[in-house]
């Protein structure tokens, strides 16, 4: 069965440090990977995602994810940490057509 | 700009009394979804639609009904609302090829209902 997996609820970092969110997966076949991130009182906001190609996935706010397909994991990382960096992130998985599998969420505070 | 709306954003509200929490997206998107949030338990799947008049059950269905008549409204009904469907709820659309399996989500800001 597919899955996503967070195995950390919460995350602490001091600004400045490097982050880094994690995420594994179970799957048959290649998958798609996602990651989202929610600012209080507001929606999911996409950040990246992997679909094939480059491990090292780019996306927004200088955030970017190591894909690694013997760890089965998907991790999401940040050189250095801001304080309005602090949200929930999403990791989630592409299930065929629109579905998605979200993980549960891990919460990240950066600390001034 | 492209935007997916939900409206109420915050509604408390009675067991039994019927509710319907609206939402619209302005990017032509064939794709709509409800999920709702619940803590350690991240998003699941409520309904699903693929285009007009075409909608089909998530993971967690019981207690709510939707409908797509029309292709930028999606609206997520409570007939008869009761205190474990107290959460928070977000809908979301997606266009592209629904076969690639990697499309992104659109997603509103969220609807937090209480049901006393």
């Amino acid at each position: 069965a597919q899955s996503v997996a967070q195995p950390e609820d919460q995350v602490n970092v001091a600004e400045g440090n490097p982050l880094t969110v994690k995420c594994t997966y179970s799957v048959s076949g290649n998958p798609y990977l996602f990651w989202y991130v929610q600012y209080p009182n507001r929606g999911l906001q996409f950040l990246l995602k992997y679909i094939t190609g480059d491990n090292l996935v780019k996306g927004s706010y200088g955030f970017e994810a190591e894909f690694n397909k013997s760890q089965t994991s998907f991790h999401l990382k940040k050189p250095s940490a801001l304080v309005s960096d602090s949200a929930l992130y999403f990791c989630a998985m592409g299930a065929g057509g629109f579905k998605t599998i979200f993980g549960a969420g891990t919460r990240l505070f950066v600390k001034a | 700009e492209a935007q997916v709306t939900q409206n109420p954003r915050y509604l408390i509200t009675v067991t039994g009394k019927k509710l319907t929490v609206t939402c619209s997206q302005n990017m032509n998107h064939e794709y709509m979804s409800w999920y709702r949030q619940d803590p350690g338990l991240g998003l699941r799947q409520i309904y699903y639609s693929m285009n007009v008049e075409v909608t089909d059950k998530g993971d967690v269905p019981e207690g709510y009904k939707v409908s797509r008549k029309e292709k930028r409204n999606f609206p997520l009904i409570l007939e008869s609302p009761s205190p474990n469907q107290t959460s928070l709820y977000f809908c979301a659309s997606g266009g592209g090829r629904s076969s690639s399996g990697a499309n992104v989500l659109t997603f509103g800001a969220g609807s937090r209902l209480t049901v006393l």
